[in-house]
């Protein structure tokens, strides 16, 4: 089955740019979305299709998808920002798979 | 509103069965697929299961195969999962989601608040 791995943990100051790769085999053919999940919190789509934001999330977030990296970066960090975030793709059209997770801290 | 609730979680035995529900509003239920997905406890996300609009296509993890089956009743805008043979790995917060997009596109744009399933003697 398909694979997705993040880093387990990201940092960044507050104001300045996190960067959260997901990595997998040629991901860069494959459509990617992301979600944020703070604790005790229901997911929040946040990108999907590797770069599009759905309405009412902030042009601070942005993706890329290309070779074997998809990246979620986030600009001029926020403490609100910290959370947990998953990528997400389909394997097939019948099967799906999210990635392992990172958790960002704002400092 | 676009919203989905869930209920029907709870503590069960191991070997027990469990149906949960997924009440949709705000949305035209009958045009959206719709999908599983399971969080056990301090894990990632695990996607669980897929049923297209029409109800005509089903799709499972292979850890859920042959003992879940989704289902979704128009009618009363409802997704439900049965789940039988439960295990202690079954253990976790169910989220129903709304799919966006189709076939390998699929994102999941609203998700509900989660229903918790134990599974311990």
């Amino acid at each position: 089955s398909y694979e997705l791995t993040q880093p387990l943990s990201v940092s960044v100051a507050l104001g300045q740019t996190a960067r959260i790769t997901c990595g997998g085999n040629n991901i860069g053919s494959k459509s990617v979305h992301w979600y944020q999940q703070t604790p005790g919190q229901a997911p929040v789509l946040v990108i999907y299709r590797d770069s599009n934001r759905p309405s009412g999330i902030p042009e601070r977030f942005s993706g890329s998808n290309s070779g074997n990296t998809a990246t979620l970066t986030i600009s001029r960090a926020e403490a609100g920002d910290a959370a947990d975030y998953y990528c997400q793709l389909w394997d097939s059209s019948a099967a799906s798979v999210f990635g392992t997770g990172t958790e960002v801290t704002v400092l | 509103e676009v919203q989905l609730l869930e209920s029907g979680g709870g503590l069960v035995q191991p070997g027990g069965s469990l149906r949960l529900s997924c009440a949709a509003s705000g949305f035209t239920f009958s045009s959206s697929g719709m999908s599983w997905v399971r969080q056990a406890p301090g894990k990632g996300l695990e996607w669980v299961s897929v049923i297209s609009a029409t109800g005509g296509r089903t799709y499972y993890a292979d850890s859920v195969k042959g003992r879940f089956t989704i289902s979704r009743d128009t009618s009363k805008s409802t997704l439900y999962l049965q789940m039988n043979s439960l295990g202690a790995e079954d253990t976790a917060v169910y989220y129903c989601a709304r799919n966006y997009g189709s076939g390998s596109y699929v994102a999941f744009d609203t998700w509900g608040q989660g229903t918790l399933v134990t599974v311990s003697s």
